[in-house]
Formats: structure tokens, sequence, C-alpha cells
């Protein structure tokens, strides 16, 4: 079964940081890729999405995430994060056959920026 | 556009009772997606509906049952609750032409005393 690992469960960072949140997963075949952000008291948000072309993705609010296909991974990158930042992020996979159109998670990321 | 809307907001039941959680999808999505959010881990896919069908599931007991009516709506049941079944239970919906791009509700907070 695929599974989706994020290596940073809780990240803390001064605001104009660069970020990095690491993403991997382990499935060979063809997938999807997204990540998800779920702000305090508001509902999961896609953040930006990779389905195919262009392994780098931009998404909403100067995000971007990269997808490297030999390492399994789609990490996702901010040159300067804000104080408005504060979420906790979600990496999520989607296997293109035989995977009955699931989503499958990591365990999250909670990302703290301060002033 | 109306996003996907939830209900209730929190409820809170005892084990061994049943419970219905329901959903509308966005306009225009007819592929309607349950997850389960524990404290502290991502959300984990219960099932999925497409024209009024199961259309996958994930490892979830069959006590997890849903439905999906003509207007694209859906309904999560839970039976027989158990204590490990207090989480947060997002309904997600998809367009046809790009099932994977699930679009999430705010979900319903289920407490099992």
């Amino acid at each position: 079964a695929q599974s989706v690992s994020q290596h940073n469960h809780h990240v803390i960072l001064s605001e104009a940081a660069s970020l990095e949140l690491g993403c991997n997963y382990s499935y060979g075949g063809t997938v999807n890729l997204f990540w998800y952000v779920q702000y305090p008291g508001q509902h999961l948000q896609l953040l930006l999405k990779y389905f195919s072309g262009d392994p780098l993705v931009k998404g909403i609010k100067g995000f971007e995430a990269e997808f490297i296909k030999s390492k399994f991974s789609f990490n996702l990158r901010k040159p300067s994060v804000q104080w408005s930042d504060t979420a906790e992020y979600f990496c999520a996979v989607a296997i293109l056959t035989g995977g009955g159109n699931k989503l499958t998670f990591g365990t999250g990321t909670q990302l703290k920026v301060e002033l | 556009e109306t996003g996907v809307t939830q209900s209730p907001t929190h409820l809170i039941k005892t084990r061994g009772q049943q419970v219905t959680l329901r959903c509308s999808s966005q306009s225009g999505h007819n592929t309607v997606s349950w997850y389960q959010q524990a404290l502290g881990q991502g959300p984990q896919f219960i099932f999925q509906y497409y024209r009024e069908e199961e259309n996958g599931r994930g490892n979830f007991p069959p006590r997890f049952s849903g439905l999906q009516f003509p207007n694209y709506s859906s309904e999560l049941n839970v039976n027989a609750l158990e204590l490990d079944d207090s989480a947060l239970y997002l309904c997600a919906s998809s367009p046809q032409d790009s099932p994977y791009e699930q679009f999430f509700g705010p979900g319903t907070r289920l407490t099992v005393l």
C-alpha cells in the first residue's frame, strides 16, 4: 500500500525565513501530488498540485513545490514566510491506476511563523 | 459558487449508538469522498461515491456506510460507535473531469463517550 511521509512534524520559523517542507511517497507508478493547507479554524484548502509536465509547480500565496521522480519526493518551498503562513500543511498522493481515486495523506507539518 | 458544506458541525454520541453525517458537494461536482482525521493525523480515506455508487473504499469496517443522492449530496453512517471513532470527518467533492482534485468541507467533529 502506498504511504506518504512528512519528516517535519513541527517547524518554527521567523518571518522572512525560507521554508522547505519534505514529502516522500512510496509508490513507483504514476501519481498526482498535492499540498493542502489548513489555517487555524479553517478547512483544508488546496495549495498546489502536480499532475504532469513541468516538475516545478507554483501555487497560491507564493508557494511552490518540486516533483523529483527519482527521489519520490514533492517538497514544498517558500522563499520568505509570513506570519499568516502559520498553519498545518499536508502532502497528499493519488495513484492513477488502481488507486480508487483516493488521496493518501501524510501526517502533516505544523508550521508556526513568529514575528 | 457554494463550496462543500457539512452538517452538523459538532456531535457527541455514546458508545454503541449510530450517527449520520451529511455533506453537500460543491456546485458542478458529482463525486464525493469521505475521510476520517484523527487528532494529530492526516485524513484517511473512508470511501468515495460517484453516480450514487460506492467507487472505492479504504480500510474501514462495514459499520461505516454511505449514500449519495441524485443531487450529489452524501451521507456517512456509522453504526455501533466505538471510542476510536472520535475524529473529524471530512467530506470532499471533485468534478467529473478531475476526480483527484478534491475540495474539502469544514468537517464534522464527532466525539464518542
